[in-house]
């Protein structure tokens, strides 16, 4: 892969806030997204970022920062079912030239009462 | 407008047998991307295709891994003689348009293939 780094796996509180970090070799960046991942489900798109800044969608928001390669998800007012993986994906162009998401491993985020 | 469809939902195969799996995008969309992942892994793109044509096959083994997106029916992704190795969920997507800039993937429900 292209050197996607997010943590494996993060614990919070239901009610609290979260923030899910991702790193990326830069080189080639056209855009990243944010997909969210139940357990045996498919990923759900969250959020696409490709200038920098914050987007904020409802309780989900999403910053990036190209020139340092990083960008967080975060998570406000944490509930139960937001308990999944996190998947972060950067757009590059693959050895056949075409630009197609390239995803990290993802964070698994377990919300406990 | 129903979402992405994939099929069968789970297969098991012994070593050696042949595994086809089929994938049917939404509606009015022409670009099919396959996936796989395995056991606390990444999704690792494998080939992207449109109607009749393989656009970028680079992440796709050489060597007993075949897809294709007639101009009638699903995508197939095909695998002979499969291995324990072969044993992962193998998720499709599509789109609209080519994925890249603002053009979101949908996702299948995978297939979860499983070689004894």
């Amino acid at each position: 892969g292209q050197n996607i780094d997010q943590p494996t796996e993060m614990t919070a509180t239901e009610g609290a806030i979260v923030q899910i970090n991702c790193t990326y070799q830069t080189s080639g960046f056209n855009g990243l997204f944010w997909y969210q991942q139940h357990a045996g489900e498919a990923p759900t798109f969250l959020s696409y970022n490709v200038l920098d800044g914050l987007e904020e969608k409802g309780r989900f928001s999403s910053f990036l920062s190209r020139s340092k390669g990083y960008s967080y998800l975060l998570l406000k007012e944490l509930q139960m079912k937001d308990s999944a993986s996190y998947l972060c994906a950067v757009n590059w162009p693959l050895r056949g030239g075409s630009y197609i998401p390239t995803f990290g491993r993802g964070t698994s985020l377990i919300v406990h009462p | 407008n129903a979402g992405v469809m994939q099929n069968p939902r789970h297969l098991v195969r012994r070593r050696g047998q042949e595994a086809r799996l089929r994938c049917s995008p939404m509606k009015g969309h022409s670009h099919v991307y396959w996936y796989r992942q395995l056991p606390e892994e990444g999704l690792k793109f494998m080939v992207y295709l449109q109607k009749e044509n393989i656009i970028d096959e680079s992440g796709m083994p050489k060597e007993r891994f075949s897809a294709e997106f007639p101009k009638e029916g699903p995508s197939i992704l095909r695998i002979q003689q499969v291995v324990r190795g072969d044993s992962a969920a193998y998720f499709c997507a599509s789109s609209p348009r080519q994925a890249g800039g603002q053009e979101t993937q949908y996702f299948g429900p995978g297939t979860r293939l499983l070689v004894l």
